[in-house]
């Protein structure tokens, strides 16, 4: 079975620094894309940026380039998403998603880790 | 930038009946759209990849249609739990980015 299991809850102060992990099992791990998904408090869904774990390859949406960094540990199946100095804005739930098509053109999301929420509040 | 448009933002049917979706892009996607369910407090699920591929275990009640610009997802025969929020999303123009529509929210008539 496919399962991506994020790391819990955060609660952070603006300015500080979080890096949050989504470990893959169930298949194999370094040959399909993993994405990053935002969804602000009731609001939709935003694509952050994928990586192919087997070469670390990454791609950032353009409004996410800069602003967060994508990683992947292939040793131990588990993707990350950093901040390195957080603001309010950045509270949100954020998904990781294992991609559906392994060319990393053809970015959709076939299984979904059962998200992290990030709060930033002073 | 290829804008996804949904509608309508909320819906409203009875269980029994059937629900149809619609999903609008601001240029061609060509068949690369994708449809997903989300429940309150739950993770997006994928039902729909390449405008009319059920994803793996989607029940045969949900389809989806379309091409180009225009993309229907169709519920037959409205079941209790297939009441939450819908998104489409275009994969077609990665990159920059794909981009998904703002929502439509079925809900018991």
């Amino acid at each position: 079975e496919v399962q991506l299991v994020q790391s819990g809850a955060e609660v952070k102060k603006p300015g500080e620094s979080l890096k949050i992990s989504c470990k893959g099992s169930g298949y194999s791990f370094t040959s399909y894309w993993i994405g990053w998904v935002r969804q602000m408090p009731g609001k939709g869904l935003e694509w952050m940026g994928i990586i192919y774990p087997g070469d670390s390859d990454t791609r950032y949406s353009p409004s996410f380039q800069g602003q967060v960094t994508i990683s992947a540990d292939k040793s131990i199946s588990t993707a990350y998403l950093q901040w390195s100095s957080l603001k309010a804005s950045d509270t949100a739930m954020y998904y990781c998603v294992r991609l559906g098509d392994s060319s990393g053109y053809l970015v959709f999301g076939d299984y979904w880790g059962q998200g992290t929420l990030v709060t930033v509040s002073s | 930038e290829i804008v996804m448009t949904q509608s309508p933002a909320t819906l409203s049917v009875s269980p029994g009946e059937r629900a149809t979706l619609s999903c609008r892009a601001s240029q061609s996607v060509s068949s690369n759209l994708a449809w997903y369910q989300q429940k309150p407090g739950q993770a997006p699920r994928l039902l729909i990849y390449g405008a009319s591929t059920r994803a793996t275990g989607i029940p045969a009640r949900f389809s989806g249609s379309g091409s180009g610009t225009e993309f229907t997802l169709t519920i037959s025969s409205l079941q209790s739990e297939d009441f939450a929020v819908y998104y489409c999303q275009q994969y077609n123009n990665w990159p920059p980015a794909p981009f998904f529509g703002q929502g439509t929210k079925l809900e018991i008539k």
